[in-house]
């Protein structure tokens, strides 16, 4: 089945560094990939839809300039923390669809836990 | 706005028997998909069960079966037969135009030996 890979799993960063976490889908294309952040016990927020070759389509209340998204291929988007604080220590998890799944089914990463210091 | 409301926070059951999630969800939408996705404590998300609004069928997988009720915009979830390994939380979806994923607040089911 699809499946999709999320890197790093697990990143400790300073406060006033940037981060990246790259998504990719391994056996499938996606023009369209979705990030979440997951803080504990607590549900899964969308945070953008990333699409292929285009600008990124943020949720409100979600910094653009900070959490800067990039899908640059159909088997890549990368979001990257910049000038990460430790209010951005989350759970970050993509999700991916396949182009031509018409189930309308996400696969989504293992997820990828920042702490900022 | 769409939203999804899952209203039991915590839930426990015997193993072997059965329990039922609750779900509420409000769209605007005339065609959408339900789900219902589990996250144990390796946090990797996993698809149970998938139901198209258009089907008035109740969509069944293996112990896990949903109860759609389209009028009350209602979609549970019931676990047969529970098992040890159904601990985790338990997250209720509506997937919506553009392909994003909304989520329900969770509910945390712990199988008991």
């Amino acid at each position: 089945g699809a499946v999709v890979s999320q890197h790093p799993s697990w990143v400790i960063c300073k406060s006033g560094t940037s981060v990246k976490i790259e998504c990719r889908s391994l056996d499938f294309q996606a023009t369209t990939m979705f990030w979440y952040r997951q803080f504990p016990k607590q549900s899964l927020m969308l945070m953008a839809t990333s699409n292929e070759g285009s600008k990124a389509t943020y949720e409100q209340g979600v910094e653009k300039d900070k959490f800067l998204i990039n899908h640059a291929s159909l088997t890549l988007s990368t979001l990257t923390v910049t000038s990460a604080h430790p209010e951005d220590s989350s759970f970050y998890i993509c999700s991916a669809r396949e182009v031509t799944s018409g189930a309308n089914v996400l696969t989504f990463g293992a997820g990828s836990r920042l702490t900022v210091l | 706005a769409q939203t999804v409301t899952q209203s039991q926070p915590e839930m426990s059951v015997q193993e072997a028997e059965t329990v039922t999630l609750s779900c509420t969800y409000d769209t605007s939408e005339n065609n959408y998909y339900l789900f219902w996705y589990k996250q144990p404590p390796s946090r990797q998300m996993i698809l149970v069960i998938r139901q198209e609004a258009y089907k008035q069928q109740n969509a069944t997988e293996n112990r896990f079966s949903v109860n759609f009720q389209k009028a009350a915009k209602s979609f549970s979830l019931k676990i047969s037969d529970s098992q040890l390994g159904d601990t985790a939380m338990y997250f209720c979806a509506s997937h919506h135009q553009g392909g994003k994923l909304i989520f329900g607040q969770g509910t945390e089911l712990s199988v008991k030996p």
